[in-house]
């Protein structure tokens, strides 16, 4: 059973600041790996989405990684800004089956001070 | 293109009493999964329908059934609430069989109230 953890759980820093946010998962059948954000309360917005032969996407300051054999993948948010205070979950689509789910990580609660 | 869109937003229930959810994949995705998020929690996989059929299902109980329609529009129903039911319920639509280059586009969740 594929089971996806995200470190830290929270997580406060000033603005300007780089940071990363981790997940790891326990199977490495996937086809790809997932990040999102979530704002209290909303549905969830599709950050960067890996594919399993890649090692990372990038999309403006963000910068997501996959280590797919050792089950890591991080994301790295460059020059934080107070827009950026939202929970971003990781989800990781397993290909042992034929529905294409996605298993989540139950997110880090990032907060930006000005 | 219109994304996923999703209905009503909030809703109170009964314990004991009968909810329909419903979801408008976005344009040209063929497939909806429905996912639950309990508060703080990361969502869980309910099901997936694809033409008109269920064809994944994760670990709840019969009374969440759904249905697929024609143009791709779905419903979740829930019958018999309980207080757990209590939830955001969130739509994802996908255009198979690409879904593993593009994975999801979510929509903004029904807030479910159970009391």
């Amino acid at each position: 059973k594929q089971e996806v953890t995200q470190i830290p759980a929270a997580l406060s820093v000033p603005e300007g600041e780089n940071l990363v946010l981790n997940c790891s998962f326990t199977d490495s059948a996937i086809y790809n790996l997932q990040w999102f954000r979530q704002d209290p309360g909303k549905g969830l917005t599709s950050l960067l989405l890996i594919q399993s032969s890649q090692r990372e996407q990038t999309s403006g300051r963000l910068n997501a990684s996959l280590d797919k054999s050792s089950g890591r993948s991080t994301l790295y948010i460059a020059a934080s800004q107070p827009g950026d205070s939202a929970t971003y979950l990781c989800a990781v689509m397993g290909s042992g089956g034929s529905n294409y789910k996605l298993t989540f990580g139950k997110g880090t609660l990032l907060t930006v001070n000005p | 293109e219109t994304g996923v869109t999703q209905s009503p937003t909030h809703l109170i229930k009964t314990r004991g009493q009968q909810v329909t959810l419903r979801c408008s994949s976005q344009s040209g995705h063929n497939t909806v999964s429905w996912y639950q998020q309990a508060l703080g929690q990361g969502p869980q996989f309910i099901f997936q329908y694809y033409r008109e059929e269920e064809n994944g299902r994760g670990n709840f109980p019969p009374r969440f059934s759904g249905l697929q329609f024609p143009n791709y529009s779905s419903e979740l129903n829930v019958n018999a609430l309980e207080l757990d039911d209590s939830a955001l319920y969130l739509c994802a639509s996908s255009p198979q069989p690409t879904v593993r280059n593009y994975g999801y586009t979510f929509g903004s969740g029904t807030r479910l109230t159970v009391v």
